[in-house]
């Protein structure tokens, strides 16, 4: 059971525009900011966006993310077949000593 | 540019300690805090803990029990114990610089880059 929660699933077709949700509480996403990872099969996840809605460096601005409150969401437009993947937030947990958390990864489909 | 590798022992048996290394290249260690997360096969993330380069820890309340990581900035590695290991830990571990700041009481804090991450089975 994962602290983040996120649908396990989400689809679109070639040039669509597709969000992925991410909900929290108070002591996650609602002290601190969302990260988005992006996990391409058989790699390591990569940084999509950081501190709710920053790019790094290379990332396409096809890829965006916002937060309200205690949710958070990915939004990804002009979807292409490369997109296909899983995809993860991720927040710092002030709760106890304070933890890393992540949700548990949506898998997103190119139709 | 900062890129980190894993390594280590693949297979570890029930009880035993599972040990792994991170070995940062192209950056310096120092500086920096530095993650160890995993993943069981066809599961989520899950973060184990963090050291920064002078040693300080956290480590998640779930595991902190089991878990030891520590630091060789001569070496420019970070590494991992984990304790009396089940089946439950088989999962691939990845290393990540773990960047993280706080701006009026709002904690930022991402992990780039990973390591591509090795697969630690336990098994007998």
């Amino acid at each position: 059971q994962s602290v983040l929660t996120q649908p396990p699933s989400a689809s679109g077709t070639p040039g669509q525009r597709v969000t992925i949700s991410c909900s929290g509480s108070s002591s996650n996403i609602g002290s601190n900011t969302v990260n988005w990872y992006q996990q391409l099969p058989g790699t390591a996840p990569k940084l999509l966006i950081y501190s709710n809605n920053q790019r790094p460096s290379g990332v396409p601005d096809r890829f965006s993310g916002s937060k309200s409150g205690t949710s958070a969401s990915l939004a990804i437009s002009g979807l292409q077949s490369e997109d296909e993947a899983d995809y993860y937030c991720a927040a710092w947990d002030d709760s106890l000593n304070g933890q890393g958390v992540f949700g548990g990864g949506t898998k997103l489909t190119v139709l | 540019q900062v890129q980190l590798q894993e390594s280590g022992p693949g297979l570890v048996k029930p009880s035993e300690t599972l040990s792994l290394t991170c070995t940062v290249s192209g950056g310096s260690i120092s500086s920096y805090y530095w993650s160890w997360i995993r993943q069981p096969p066809g599961k989520g993330l899950e973060w184990i803990g963090y050291i920064y380069y002078s040693g300080s820890t956290n480590y998640n309340p779930s595991l902190k029990s089991r878990v030891t990581i520590s630091v060789d900035t001569s070496k420019n590695q970070f590494s991992l114990k984990l304790s009396s290991v089940t089946a439950a830990d088989t999962a691939v571990y990845y290393c990540a610089r773990d960047a993280r700041l706080e701006a009026a009481g709002t904690k930022h804090n991402w992990f780039d880059p990973w390591g591509q991450g090795t697969l630690v089975t336990v098994s007998s």
